[in-house]
């Protein structure tokens, strides 16, 4: 199994301003990805972080509002720029281990004001 | 595309009583499918799972059966308990170029009253 920790696991945030969150897995693996859960509404996938090159972005989402970096195989971030409350989601890292299961970490609450 | 779709929520029953939630998926391939519950505060886990037709998930009294004749995957408990009160998300994944990512229903909110 893999264990996967995100930091912070909640911030309040102003307008304007930056968070980068931290997604930590206790193994290596194969794939990340970042997902975003609006207040009430189900899982959207942001990206897949790939390692040594740039994510592939959804529709919907791009790079200069989303930056992620997976620089090994257990680790990678994802930034929220320019926030906007339109942004106050719970992110979650996902993980794909190379046994081909699949684990969320526990989700980052933003709040954006 | 892919996609899933669950009956709408809230569902509140009582103690003891059976569940169904309903979960139909449009999906090319052969994808697997999933059950995940997200309790108060906390992240998603996985529930169940079935990666092939006619398979049967099953996990803490809850089950779902893959049935590819009806691209369905319902979810169901025999007897519910107050602890079960959480939202459950249908999900499914098929193999694409970058892995295997998910795609999620809108989850439903089940509430069991003692």
């Amino acid at each position: 199994s893999a264990v996967i920790s995100q930091k912070p696991s909640r911030d309040i945030c102003q307008r304007g301003t930056s968070l980068t969150i931290q997604c930590q897995v206790d193994s290596q693996v194969t794939m990340m990805f970042w997902y975003r859960q609006q207040p009430g509404q189900s899982l959207t996938l942001i990206a897949t972080a790939n390692q040594g090159s740039e994510a592939t972005y959804e529709s919907g989402f791009v790079i200069d509002k989303f930056p992620i970096s997976r620089p090994n195989l257990t680790f990678s971030t994802l930034t929220v720029s320019n926030m906007s409350p339109e942004d106050s989601s719970i992110y979650l890292c996902s993980v794909e281990s190379f046994g081909g299961e699949q684990y969320f970490g526990p989700g980052t609450r933003l709040t954006v004001t | 595309g892919n996609s899933v779709t669950q009956m709408e929520g809230p569902v509140t029953l009582s103690e003891e009583a059976f569940l169904t939630i309903n979960c139909t998926y449009t999906a090319t391939g052969y994808p697997s499918l999933f059950w995940y519950v997200q309790y108060p505060g906390e992240g998603l886990q996985l529930l169940l799972k079935a990666t092939k037709a006619d398979d049967k998930g099953s996990n803490k009294g809850f089950e779902a059966t893959y049935r590819k004749e009806t691209t369905s995957f319902h979810l169901e408990k025999g007897s519910v308990q107050v602890s079960d009160s959480a939202v459950y998300f249908c999900a499914l994944t098929s193999p694409g170029d970058y892995g295997q990512n998910f795609v999620f229903g809108p989850g439903t909110r089940l509430s069991v009253l003692p």
